[in-house]
């Protein structure tokens, strides 16, 4: 089955900087990628995806690059704010009849420092 | 437009208990998948509801069993609890095959 790793688990940062959170997958059939972050107590919230027939996709401050050879994904969060501290999960789904069954990487507590 | 609910959001239940969750989706959406989330770590897709069946499992125990009805509301129950149990229990909805997916708030099972 599909295996998702999340590189770093803790990240700490000033604000105004930026934050790279990076996420591997090993099942060549995932083809949609989301991005959660999760506050304390609270649920998922998506904040962007990507699927695999593009390379980037950018909403404001944050943004995420697919590399398809390489089987990694990653997020971009540039002008960092205290409220954009909490947990961030990648996850990977395949596609076809199996849509939708996400497997989740193990997250990234980001601090952002004012 | 609402988006995924789900209740209980709290309870508490004693070992060896049964517990029944539920899910209704976000508007327009066919298709139900549950997740367990233990503290500090990533959510765990438990299975996946599409038309009624169960058309996906992960890899959870016979305990854990669904159903799904014709109004595209989910349930979630979990038989002869264990303290290990104890996790948020999500619920997502998609429409079937490449839409975005979307979790509501979940229900927090402790099991004493």
């Amino acid at each position: 089955g599909e295996n998702v790793e999340q590189h770093p688990s803790t990240l700490s940062v000033q604000e105004g900087d930026s934050a790279v959170i990076k996420c591997t997958y090993s099942d060549s059939a995932s083809n949609y990628f989301p991005w959660y972050k999760q506050e304390l107590g609270k649920r998922p919230q998506l904040i962007i995806d990507i699927r695999s027939n593009v390379g980037e996709k950018k909403d404001q401050r944050i943004a995420v690059t697919l590399n398809k050879t390489a089987k990694h994904f990653s997020l971009h969060i540039t002008e960092t704010q205290p409220e954009d501290s909490a947990v961030y999960f990648c996850a990977a789904s395949p596609g076809g009849t199996s849509y939708g069954k996400l497997t989740f990487g193990q997250g990234t507590i980001l601090t952002v420092h004012p | 437009d609402a988006g995924v609910t789900q209740s209980p959001t709290h309870l508490i239940k004693t070992r060896g208990q049964q517990v029944t969750l539920r899910c209704s989706p976000k508007s327009g959406h066919d298709t139900v998948s549950w997740y367990q989330q233990a503290l500090g770590q990533g959510p765990q897709f438990i299975f996946q509801y599409y038309e009624e069946e169960e058309r996906q499992r992960g890899n959870f125990p016979d305990r854990f069993s669904g159903h799904q009805f014709p109004n595209y509301s989910s349930e979630l129950n979990v038989n002869a609890l264990l303290l290990g149990d104890s996790a948020l229990y999500l619920c997502a909805s998609t429409l079937d095959r490449g839409n975005t997916i979307y979790f509501g708030e979940g229900s927090w099972l402790t099991v004493v």
